[in-house]
């Protein structure tokens, strides 16, 4: 597609229930990679995928959030048990590559995600 | 470890005026990548800028121009005549050999430009 898109937009959900977040990359990207925004946090890098390699999960918060890409595209975020400390808008990204020079971001508008 | 510090949290100008934000990061990794990128209200990240640190030349596009100094490890944003859409939330990010794409932001600053 022309950008990166992200599902849903909005998303409001109860303490303990989990929750899927999904990412569209652009066409020809073979970086992806989920940050997370928060008041008290800024921008957080989460997760990084390039290709086939195992992807960097270095900056997973717990173990209730897990991602993956199927097919080298569409990329799902999942949080489980979702705490009141997970509502942020979660961001997804995509690059060319993730190698030097080629490491320019492009955004999606997030999915504003809280936790009641 | 890598830091961007962006001391300033928001400013605020009067149409016309320029406006220069401050972004200053630690490395140390020889190789590097600097970037800006906008945030207005609509909340999607907006990319301005890369720059290389082995590239020192000061960049001008438009209204925005960029001053990166190695030695005093700083990469500073200057909005000229500021306009009432530059209104918005603005990052310095930096990246290295660790992984290029993974960006280590700053806390961004605030630009609010009134008529």
């Amino acid at each position: 597609g022309a950008g990166v898109s992200q599902s849903p937009s909005n998303k409001v959900t109860e303490k303990g229930k989990d929750v899927e977040l999904r990412c569209d990359p652009i066409s020809g990207h073979t970086a992806l990679y989920w940050y997370r925004q928060s008041l008290g946090q800024g921008l957080e890098f989460l997760i990084y995928f390039q290709g086939n390699s195992a992807p960097d999960k270095s900056g997973l918060p717990s173990d209730r959030f897990s991602a993956e890409r199927t097919g080298g595209s569409v990329s799902t975020l999942t949080i489980q048990r979702t705490q009141q400390e997970d509502s942020a808008v979660y961001l997804c990204a995509s690059s060319l590559s993730g190698g030097a020079g080629a490491n320019v971001l492009t955004f999606g508008a997030g999915s504003r995600l809280t936790v009641l | 470890a890598q830091k961007v510090t962006q001391a300033q949290t928001e400013i605020s100008v009067v149409e016309k005026e320029d406006v220069t934000l401050d972004c200053v990061y630690e490395t140390r990794d020889t190789t590097y990548y600097l970037f800006w990128y906008k945030q207005p209200p609509s909340g999607e990240l907006v990319f301005l800028i890369r720059r290389n640190s082995f590239d020192e030349q000061n960049e001008i596009s438009g209204r925005y121009s960029w001053n990166f100094q190695k030695s005093t490890s700083s990469f500073n944003f200057t909005i000229t005549a500021s306009q009432v859409v530059d209104s918005a939330v603005y990052f310095c990010a930096l990246s290295g050999k660790d992984s290029w794409g993974k960006l280590q932001f700053g806390a961004g600053t605030q630009v609010v430009v009134t008529p």
